[in-house]
């Protein structure tokens, strides 16, 4: 397995509050990537990392912000908790380069009430 | 704009039965169709991945046909056990010149297979 960690699994909040996911990886890609998953959406990409301090927004990146100080860490920001930010949040590293394949951590459960 | 739409949403399959999850893409700048397995509490992992210059990949009892021309692709899944109960994920990746490895994903099929 890609040594991929998120962390918390886990997350029940409030809205109006600011929520910080992590993700850490011990495979030194280079490019990293957060998804969110909700049902009937497969998975959307919400920001994406192409180096340290390099990053740019994906597809659904309203109400996040991303930071990468180190290699091995992408932090996914939510500044202010919102109940349509309630989903399961993955974070990705690749992509192998003769198939494109990501490499997905377990996720992180949010909830916000 | 959603780029990969896939079908069926969901699927139910009698064990030994032949499984078929369609994909169809929009845009042609794309590198790589990797297909995507999932059980619950996980995170996708890959399964089968093919590129646009070919027709056909098998591994196992998992085959991708991909006709390029439609901007098609499918996934075939032969002898389906119950154990292959998961969610499906295709999904179009760019590479890292074109798209800084970006993937864009259909939106999951539900697989059940039935003893």
């Amino acid at each position: 397995d890609a040594g991929i960690t998120q962390s918390p699994r886990h997350k029940v909040t409030e809205t109006g509050t600011p929520v910080t996911l992590r993700c850490h990886q011990t495979e030194n890609h280079r490019y990293m990537y957060w998804y969110r998953q909700d049902p009937g959406h497969g998975l959307r990409l919400i920001h994406y990392s192409y180096g340290v301090k390099d990053t740019d927004k994906g597809e659904v990146s309203d109400g996040y912000s991303v930071s990468r100080s180190k290699t091995e860490d992408f932090l996914l920001t939510l500044e202010s908790a919102t109940s349509s930010q309630t989903s399961v949040y993955f974070c990705a590293i690749g992509p192998q380069p003769r198939t494109g394949e990501l490499f997905f951590g377990e996720g992180s459960r949010l909830t916000v009430l | 704009q959603q780029q990969v739409k896939q079908s069926p949403q969901s699927l139910i399959v009698q064990k030994g039965g032949i499984s078929i999850i369609n994909c169809a893409y929009e845009n042609t700048a794309f590198d790589y169709f990797p297909w995507y397995q999932q059980f619950p509490g996980k995170g996708p992992a890959l399964l089968i991945a093919i590129r646009p210059d070919v027709s056909e990949k098998k591994e196992g009892r998992f085959t991708i046909s991909f006709n390029k021309s439609a901007k098609q692709f499918s996934l075939h899944i032969m002898d389906s056990q119950p154990g292959d109960s998961a969610t499906y994920f295709c999904a179009a990746s760019g590479g890292l010149n074109t798209n800084a490895g970006k993937s864009t994903f259909g939106d999951g099929t539900t697989l059940t297979v039935k003893p």
